[in-house]
């Protein structure tokens, strides 16, 4: 399974943005790039997903390295509520739905 | 509608016994996930079912098993606790085998004494 880099945490300040990066270099053709979040005493939750363009949605947009080997984040405006562990994890396409986490970056936001 | 359900919440048992953990996906969904979550490990895959067929499994040992019936609900059993089983379970459902977005149950915190 291919692995994925995070830093172990970050800080942010309340209604800044924030970018969580992931590094992937092990990266196959078929792998999807997916992010979780996880917040305190909660289940992860889906936050977006890519493949090789950078994706947006109503939580987040996913900006992808040209060579893919990389990956960033971007919470546009981050609020308490976002503190949280986010995963960057890497699915291959061919191989079901199993997840594979790492440790994940602990995000602490600050009013 | 409805989230995924797992049930019980929170269980305590002794080492050597057995114990089932249940999971109700989303309806319409049909395919679960389990994972166990230590604060040493982390988040770790167990196994996945789709239409009552085990499609990959973790790297576990044989006492972690399960199964998957005809409404998509799903089981995990745990035969022979070990102090290490202690952990918090999830379960997670998707629309389909390999679906782009999985959906976690708040997960069942157990606790081997």
């Amino acid at each position: 399974d291919a692995k994925t880099t995070q830093p172990n945490s970050m800080e942010s300040n309340e209604e800044e943005p924030v970018h969580l990066p992931c590094n992937h270099s092990t990266i196959s053709g078929t792998d999807y790039i997916h992010w979780y979040r996880q917040l305190p005493s909660q289940g992860p939750e889906y936050v977006i997903h890519g493949l090789t363009s950078n994706v947006n949605n109503r939580m987040a947009s996913l900006a992808i390295a040209e060579d893919r080997k990389s990956s960033t984040l971007i919470l546009h405006r981050a609020t308490l509520r976002d503190a949280a562990v986010y995963y960057c994890i890497l699915r291959d396409g061919n191989q079901g739905g199993k997840l594979i986490f790492g440790q994940g970056t602990e995000l602490s936001v600050k009013p | 509608k409805a989230g995924v359900t797992q049930t019980p919440r929170y269980l305590i048992k002794t080492r050597g016994q057995q114990v089932t953990l249940s999971c109700s996906p989303i309806s319409g969904h049909r395919s679960v996930s389990w994972y166990q979550q230590t604060p040493g490990q982390g988040l770790q895959f167990l196994f996945e079912y789709f239409s009552e067929t085990q499609r990959n499994k973790g790297n576990f040992p044989g006492r972690f098993s399960g199964r998957q019936f005809s409404n998509s609900r799903s089981e995990m059993n745990v035969s022979t606790l070990e102090l290490g089983d202690s952990a918090l379970y999830l379960c997670a459902s998707s629309l389909a085998e390999g679906w782009t977005e999985a959906f976690f149950g708040q997960g069942t915190r157990l606790t081997v004494v």
